[in-house]
């Protein structure tokens, strides 16, 4: 079956910080990829995606690139804010699947000032 | 659009006793999805709706039902609520294409004592 492996937090950063979070996947078709954010109190949201290998996905300064031969799709920020703080979510949808989303269990964040 | 709608936000239960949690979208998406979110766990699917009048079970379905009202609503019920299904759960909705995006409601934090 499908599965999602992030690396467990909490990661503690100071503000302006290099953030990096590992996500690696096993699917049984030919996955698209996403990283959801949950900011404290509410639901998930949409933070970038990518459909296909070699794709990489951008949004608010974050990042994450489609690596089908490592079948992995890392995170990363060059510069973290405070307003970054939230857990972040490596998730998978496989139309063989059924495009059900495969999520891991989440990375929980923490920017200093 | 208000988006994805879950009522209550809160509710406690003692075992034993029942109820259903609220999900409405106005997004007119044909599919919906009812998660629970346990601490280290990420996200895990409990039922969904690929389109109106169908519902199939998904990863952890046991101990809940579930009803697709409408196209734009989709309940989940607990007949006789167990301690181990206190969760936050949420619901989400998408518009029913491959491997798309999912958007979710702020959740319900429900306490079985």
């Amino acid at each position: 079956g499908n599965s999602v492996t992030q690396m467990e937090g909490p990661v503690t950063l100071s503000e302006e910080a290099f953030l990096t979070i590992n996500c690696t996947y096993t699917a049984t078709g030919y996955p698209s990829l996403f990283w959801y954010v949950q900011y404290p109190g509410e639901g998930l949201q949409l933070l970038l995606k990518a459909t296909k290998a070699d794709d990489k996905g951008s949004n608010k300064g974050f990042e994450a690139t489609y690596r089908k031969e490592t079948t992995s799709f890392h995170l990363e920020k060059g510069s973290v804010q405070v307003s970054d703080s939230a857990v972040y979510f490596c998730a998978l949808s496989d139309q063989a699947a059924g495009n059900k989303l495969t999520f891991g269990g989440g990375t929980r964040v923490l920017v200093k000032p | 659009n208000a988006g994805v709608t879950q009522t209550p936000k809160f509710q406690v239960l003692k075992t034993g006793q029942s109820m259903t949690l609220q999900c409405a979208q106005d997004m007119n998406h044909n599919s919906m999805y009812w998660y629970r979110q346990d601490p280290g766990m990420g996200l895990r699917l409990i039922y969904y709706s690929a389109s109106e009048g169908t519902t199939d079970k998904g990863e952890v379905p046991n101990g809940y039902n579930v009803s697709r009202l409408n196209k734009r609503e989709f309940s989940l019920r607990l007949e006789s609520a167990a301690p181990s299904q206190t969760s936050v759960y949420f619901c989400a909705s998408s518009p029913g294409h491959s491997q798309e995006t999912q958007y979710f409601g702020p959740g319900t934090r429900l306490l079985v004592l």
